[in-house]
């Protein structure tokens, strides 16, 4: 079974540029997150979606980041303009039970974001 | 707020060393403890959790009890490999809530 699929890998821009991530989460869960993670810290939950509704987007800062997730698989996150704290891993995962604090998150292998 | 403490690293051990990596937490409720690891190049995996006081998680040879008296969930192994070289994260998580609530995260590296 195929996990989590987050395309760039890796990506270097410079401040004011804009920027997507990409993410396709496991086959028939509905539930996805996106965690940004900063250097030498633990991931921290930036939007989550149960199918193509955002449930909780509290900490995503909207003055320039926006997220969406058309139909219900894949999401794309962006960020415009760029800042050079956004610097960071954006860490996409995926969930089968939405809401269910017993459900086990499996996350992709993240984006890695610089601002020059 | 809740939040979780975990020692800081990089840890560095020689294989077949006995492991240990601390984590405290602060919490106003009741939550699942987990601890996940982050091979290099890859996505973050759960390694094991517990969902109630003095419950034990175990897998791939690693343990961790959770003790509420001293809210705490130290993750142990009796004998390192180089292949658990990676980064381990303590977290948080109440029944009620899909919000994950990670510690900054320890690198270990194992020494051959």
């Amino acid at each position: 079974e195929a996990g989590v699929v987050q395309s760039p890998r890796y990506k270097i821009i410079e401040k004011k540029q804009p920027v997507a991530f990409w993410c396709n989460p496991i086959s028939g869960h509905n539930t996805l997150y996106w965690y940004r993670q900063n250097l030498g810290q633990g991931p921290e939950l930036l939007i989550r979606y149960e199918n193509e509704e955002a449930v909780d987007d509290s900490q995503l800062p909207k003055d320039r980041f926006s997220a969406e997730r058309l139909k219900g698989v894949d999401s794309t996150l962006k960020i415009q303009p760029a800042e050079l704290g956004d610097s960071a891993v954006y860490l996409c995962a995926s969930s089968l039970i939405s809401g269910a604090g017993t459900d086990t998150q499996y996350f992709g292998p993240g984006t890695r974001l610089t601002v020059l | 707020g809740d939040s979780v403490t975990q020692m800081e690293g990089p840890v560095t051990l020689s294989e077949e060393a006995f492991l240990t990596i601390n984590c405290t937490y602060t919490a106003t409720g009741y939550p699942s403890l987990f601890w996940y690891v982050q091979y290099p190049g890859e996505g973050l995996q759960l390694l094991l959790k517990a969902t109630k006081a003095d419950d034990k998680g175990s897998n791939k040879g690693f343990e961790a009890t959770y003790r509420k008296e001293t809210t705490s969930f130290h993750l142990e192994k009796g004998s390192v490999q180089v292949s658990d070289s990676a980064v381990y994260f303590c977290a948080l998580r109440y029944s009620s809530a899909s919000k994950i609530i990670f510690g900054s995260g320890t690198r270990l590296s194992i020494r051959p």
